[in-house]
């Protein structure tokens, strides 16, 4: 177990559907990373925040959203789903920004029907 | 731009060999950190080990350890006395260290530990 949770485990919705994805990081860690995993695309860094200021930004779509709330938990918003957006979505927290081990959540898969 | 490649696609090692495998990069940065994952069947995301771009010594953690070679850009994954449950997906990434931490992963290597 790395600490990290993530809610909801799995999740089934249709297109063009909104669906949000919790992540609370390790007691402590103040970074949180989105990452998105499909078979097409491999692993895509997503975007980080640091505590509550979002700090890198990588492949992600204008439909996304995500923010890391004062109490560091961090959600991401996925909108106007499309069947390519199926995945599964990792979060990771780290306690510096950029160093060293970053610890994985358990994921949410994401099937859009 | 930033890339990370990982040439070995998968592997089939004899338990308890060595397996190293492969992973070269290109970044222009001159402060940047190498991670290496493991990813089981069960879907986690499993830290192994890190090695930041100005660390003398290669970087160890029990059964694993990391090849670094900075002026090949090459940060190998080196796992001693393998096991049958090292049998997995490993996936090589980078981060840079300057503005912005964005990560890049490789594409993986699938491991098939063979008893």
């Amino acid at each position: 177990d790395s600490g990290v949770t993530q809610t909801p485990k799995h999740l089934i919705t249709a297109t063009g559907q909104r669906v949000t994805l919790r992540c609370s990081p390790r007691s402590g860690d103040l970074s949180v990373y989105w990452y998105q995993q499909s078979l097409d695309q491999g692993l895509q860094f997503l975007i980080q925040y640091y505590n509550g200021e979002e700090r890198a930004k990588g492949n992600i779509l204008e439909r996304f959203s995500a923010q890391q709330f004062p109490d560091l938990h961090s959600e991401l918003n996925l909108s106007s789903l499309e069947l390519g957006d199926s995945a599964l979505y990792f979060c990771a927290s780290s306690e510096r920004t950029g160093r060293g081990e970053q610890f994985f959540g358990p994921g949410t898969r994401l099937t859009v029907l | 731009a930033q890339k990370i490649t990982q040439t070995q696609p998968g592997m089939f090692v004899q338990e308890k060999e060595a397996v190293t495998l492969d992973c070269t990069y290109d970044t222009s940065d001159q402060s940047y950190g190498l991670f290496w994952y493991k990813q089981p069947s069960s879907g986690e995301m499993i830290f192994l080990i890190y090695q930041g771009s100005y660390d003398e010594q290669n970087a160890t953690e029990g059964r694993y350890s990391l090849n670094f070679q900075k002026a090949r850009k090459s940060a190998n994954l080196v796992i001693s006395a393998s096991q049958l449950g090292d049998s997995a997906m490993y996936f090589c990434a980078l981060v840079s260290m300057n503005r912005d931490d964005k990560i890049i992963f490789g594409k993986g290597t699938r491991l098939h530990i063979l008893p």
